[in-house]
């Protein structure tokens, strides 16, 4: 049972390039979150899921775009990545309904150049 | 709308001495509050939560926290303090309805010396 998986750890882009976080959770829950980490700043919510096939937007979502194909997968997609943001991103899920624990994924380090 | 606050950005204990961190919140209903702790380098782990009921909930590793209504605070507190549990820790307010979603402060960093 690995939990909520992240696919890269660490990235360095350039302004301008593209790339996907993939995230992963084998636990069967409905909900998942994109959230991205900044010093000062707490966790703010990126985009989230309540179910396959469902995406809306969180607090910050500009710049980003999101997809749940599957479940048990929720992808993270920066089309023309800009040096604001350089920044942790963790993915999170949870089951329904609201009150439930999030699980938290180990992190991936992007920075843009 | 909703927020939380955590007044204290960075925090220094001795190690064996008691701790007390705060986070004041503001929400319109009865909230969901949760504490998170974040090692270097690592996710964030659930130390507690609190839905309904007994204001006082007991955690992981020896943490409690204590909701209080007419304060909108939910502290997180440790008698004793062991060098492990030096991290960062976030406050949360669950945001209820169908989303869970949640709003986190911006986080208390915290220092064990020996």
């Amino acid at each position: 049972n690995a939990g909520v998986t992240q696919t890269p750890k660490f990235r360095v882009l350039k302004t301008g390039q593209s790339m996907t976080l993939l995230c992963a959770q084998d636990m069967n829950h409905e909900y998942m979150y994109w959230y991205r980490q900044d010093p000062g700043m707490g966790l703010r919510l990126i985009h989230y899921s309540v179910g396959e096939g469902t995406t809306a937007k969180g607090e910050v979502p500009d710049g980003y775009n999101v997809s749940r194909l599957k479940k048990q997968n929720f992808l993270l997609g920066l089309e023309s990545a800009a040096p604001s943001q350089t920044s942790v991103y963790f993915c999170a899920s949870s089951y329904p309904p609201a009150g439930r624990e999030q699980f938290f994924g180990p992190g991936t380090r992007l920075t843009v150049l | 709308a909703q927020s939380v606050t955590q007044p204290d950005i960075h925090i220094t204990v001795s190690e064996g001495a008691s701790l007390e961190l705060r986070c004041n919140y503001s929400y319109g209903a009865t909230p969901y509050l949760f504490w998170y702790v974040q090692s270097p380098g690592q996710g964030l782990q659930l130390l507690l939560k609190y839905f309904s009921g007994d204001t006082l909930v007991q955690g992981i590793k020896g943490f409690e926290a204590e909701f209080k209504r007419s304060q909108s605070s939910f502290n997180l507190r440790k008698p004793s303090v062991h060098w492990s549990d030096a991290a960062e820790y976030f406050c949360a307010v669950g945001h209820g309805g169908a989303t869970n979603k949640l709003i986190f402060g911006t986080g208390t960093l915290l220092a064990v010396q020996p």
